[in-house]
């Protein structure tokens, strides 16, 4: 498609439960990219894929989360067992290719509540 | 690590220019960005600069640079109703395309 498309748009989620997220990058673009926003409105980046494979994955917190994006199919991100800390906004974003001269175009976030 | 900085508020009257300010750290930042949220929506990129330049101008935006103090802004001139919105800068440099963003600034534009 021509926007990059995030489902669902609200998740709520009981402490220790799983929360999967997806994201549709723009067709003919290569790199996914995973931001999460905290309530005060900052980003934090999260992981980038170069088509299926990870291209950085410095941000991810080394337990309960993961993600993917295989072929032919939204990519996904997985938080195992979530914590409030884990309430927050998960944009998506996807760009042609990895340079600083390829815009990054976010998708409208799934807003993530854990009780 | 990268720290990007800016204040959290702004009020401007319609019609008046608006100055968003933001500082960084990481000298080896290569492009600026300035994106917009509106609320409930994701990030719109408005414009970037190359760490080579000191100005750029599209239409109502101005993005100045100054290097040495690692300081970027943001001018939106006319300012209207429409540009109500959190304005955040971001960094990105060669070998971490990752963007690191500031803490966003709240403009809010009074009638």
């Amino acid at each position: 498609g021509e926007e990059v498309a995030q489902t669902p748009k609200h998740l709520v989620r009981g402490e220790g439960q799983k929360a999967k997220l997806y994201c549709a990058p723009i067709k003919g673009h290569s790199y996914v990219f995973w931001y999460q926003q905290v309530l005060k409105n900052e980003f934090k980046f999260l992981i980038s894929f170069q088509n299926e494979n990870v291209f950085d994955e410095t941000g991810m917190p080394k337990e309960r989360f993961s993600a993917k994006c295989l072929p032919n199919s939204p990519c996904s991100l997985e938080i195992q067992a979530t914590k409030l800390e884990d309430s927050a906004v998960y944009f998506c974003a996807s760009s042609h290719a990895a340079g600083l001269f390829d815009e990054q175009f976010f998708g409208p976030g799934t807003r993530l509540t854990v009780l | 690590g990268e720290d990007v900085e800016q204040s959290l508020f702004l009020s401007v009257r319609e019609g008046d220019s608006s100055v968003i300010n933001c500082t960084y750290t990481d000298s080896s930042s290569t492009y600026l960005y300035w994106y917009k949220q509106e609320p409930g929506a994701g990030l719109q990129l408005l414009t970037y600069i190359f760490s080579n330049m000191d100005m750029k101008q599209d239409q109502r935006l101005t993005v100045l640079l100054n290097k040495k103090d690692k300081h970027l802004s943001l001018r939106i001139a006319d300012t209207q109703t429409g540009d109500s919105a959190i304005y955040f800068c971001a960094e990105a440099n060669f070998g971490n395309e990752k963007l690191t963003f500031g803490t966003g600034t709240r403009l809010t534009i009074i009638p």
